[in-house]
């Protein structure tokens, strides 16, 4: 059974840049897709971006100019930064798997738990 | 970006119930649409891909339909433990999106 694990701070001032980084475990990280997604309190979903296992990225074309993604194969790990992050980035964030499955739709199976960022001075 | 539109925002059902929500895409989107349900405090868990793939595990009491630009998400006879917001979620663009969410609570 595959599991992922969000990791990182969980309070930010304003101005700084958010490191998360999913663990997964139960299976390899190669091959597949992973993806970030967030949440705001009492808000839907937001998708943040994807990266392959050989490190092609997709980003969400709102929050292009401030996200990085990148992969540890080694670690079975991959991480997503945000810089410059506001208030508004305050949510709780979701990393998951993508698979393609029927006509090649993507889709996310296995999700983390979620992790709360807040961004406050 | 393509724009999901879930309706409605929210409902009030009874055990028992049928329950229908509908998604409506801004743009032709194929069957490249996804169905979650989300409980409190919870992350999203995955009921239905391409339109109308029931994942393993998912009761039959789940079904999803639709093409192009509209979908639909019904729970026959609704249960206790489906009380919980459902999303829609399109793949066909480059920019993965979700509807706003459909809340169910319990009449």
């Amino acid at each position: 059974q595959v599991q992922l694990q969000e990791s990182g701070p969980g309070l930010l001032k304003p101005s700084e840049t958010l490191s998360l980084t999913c663990s997964v475990s139960g299976g390899s990280i190669s091959s597949f897709y992973w993806s970030w997604n967030r949440q705001p309190a009492g808000k839907g979903l937001e998708w943040i971006g994807r990266i392959y296992s050989s490190g092609t990225t997709n980003y969400n074309a709102a929050l292009k100019s401030r996200v990085i993604m990148s992969v540890d194969t080694s670690k079975n790990q991959f991480s997503l930064k945000l810089t410059s992050v506001t208030a508004a980035d305050t949510a709780v964030y979701y990393c998951a798997r993508v698979s393609f499955g029927k006509y090649s739709n993507a889709h996310f199976d296995y999700w983390g738990q979620g992790i709360l960022v807040t961004v406050s001075s | 970006d393509i724009q999901m539109t879930q309706s409605p925002s929210s409902l009030s059902a009874s055990v028992g119930d049928r329950v229908i929500i509908t998604c409506r895409a801004s743009q032709s989107i194929s069957s490249y649409l996804n169905w979650y349900q989300q409980k409190s405090g919870k992350a999203p868990k995955l009921l239905i891909s391409a339109a109308s793939n029931l994942q393993s595990g998912v009761p039959s009491r789940f079904s999803g339909s639709g093409y192009g630009t509209d979908f639909t998400l019904t729970i026959n006879s609704l249960q206790p433990e489906d009380f919980a917001t459902y999303y829609c979620q399109q793949s066909f663009s480059a920019t993965w999106t979700f509807g706003q969410g459909t809340k169910v609570e319990i009449k």
